[in-house]
């Protein structure tokens, strides 16, 4: 069936990068985007950006622009987000999803999320 | 955020109630509007697209509008596996896209 299938939690310290991985499985990989959203305990889901699965071209939101970097193997339809300098408040969840042009760019796939703690 | 939802909303079993989803006067917003439940632990789930459309498998008791700079999502004969959090999602300009804050739905 169609999944993504995300990297494992992990716990860092501040200052660290932390790279998570989103595996995709049951559809052509390169046909759809890959969106990256958060969502820190207790609140809401926040865009961080796209990847283009097809030529790798990238959009970030301007709040961690400069700290994060998404990218893509298609031998392995795999995408990846990384994020460096982390912060406590970049403690949340991090979900990928597919993002399907055909439904208005929204999202109809997700990961299962991967927590990443900031903790010194 | 530059959407804006209630934080809460609350009805009985088999009642109806409208989530509003405030936006801006982006373009985006008049096309890209989508709505996601998230239950919790869990991640989100795809219930609207294009302000109104449902992808297969969404029950037709959820339905989408949108009026002026305000998007809704209707959840009709509510049920108790309808209590989850839902997040309007729009274009936001400048090649970004947003979520709102979230709308806490109870089922009485």
């Amino acid at each position: 069936q169609v999944q993504l299938v995300q990297s494992g939690a992990e716990v860092k310290k501040p200052g660290a990068s932390v790279k998570v991985s989103c595996k995709a499985s049951g559809y052509t990989f390169s046909s759809y985007g890959i969106n990256w959203v958060r969502q820190a305990p207790g609140q809401g889901l926040e865009w961080m950006g796209w990847v283009s699965t097809y030529n790798t071209n990238t959009n970030y939101a301007q709040k961690v622009q400069g700290r994060v970097t998404m990218t893509t193997d298609t031998s392995t339809n795999t995408a990846y987000m990384e994020l460096r300098s982390l912060r406590f408040d970049d403690t949340a969840v991090y979900f990928c999803a597919r993002e399907r042009w055909e439904l208005g760019y929204a999202s109809d796939i997700w990961g299962q999320g991967t927590k990443v703690i900031v903790s010194s | 955020s530059a959407l804006t939802q209630p934080p809460s909303a609350s009805g009985s079993p088999g009642q109806s109630i409208t989530i509003s989803c405030t936006g801006t006067s982006d373009v985006g917003f008049d096309t890209y509007v989508s709505w996601y439940q998230q239950h919790p632990g869990k991640a989100p789930k795809l219930m609207i697209y294009e302000v109104n459309k449902r992808p297969s498998g969404v029950p037709d008791r959820f339905s989408g509008s949108k009026s002026g700079n305000t998007a809704s999502l209707t959840v009709s004969g509510l049920r108790a596996e309808d209590e989850a959090e839902y997040f309007c999602s729009s274009y936001t300009g400048s090649n970004n896209w947003g979520f709102g804050g979230g709308t806490k739905l109870t089922v009485l």
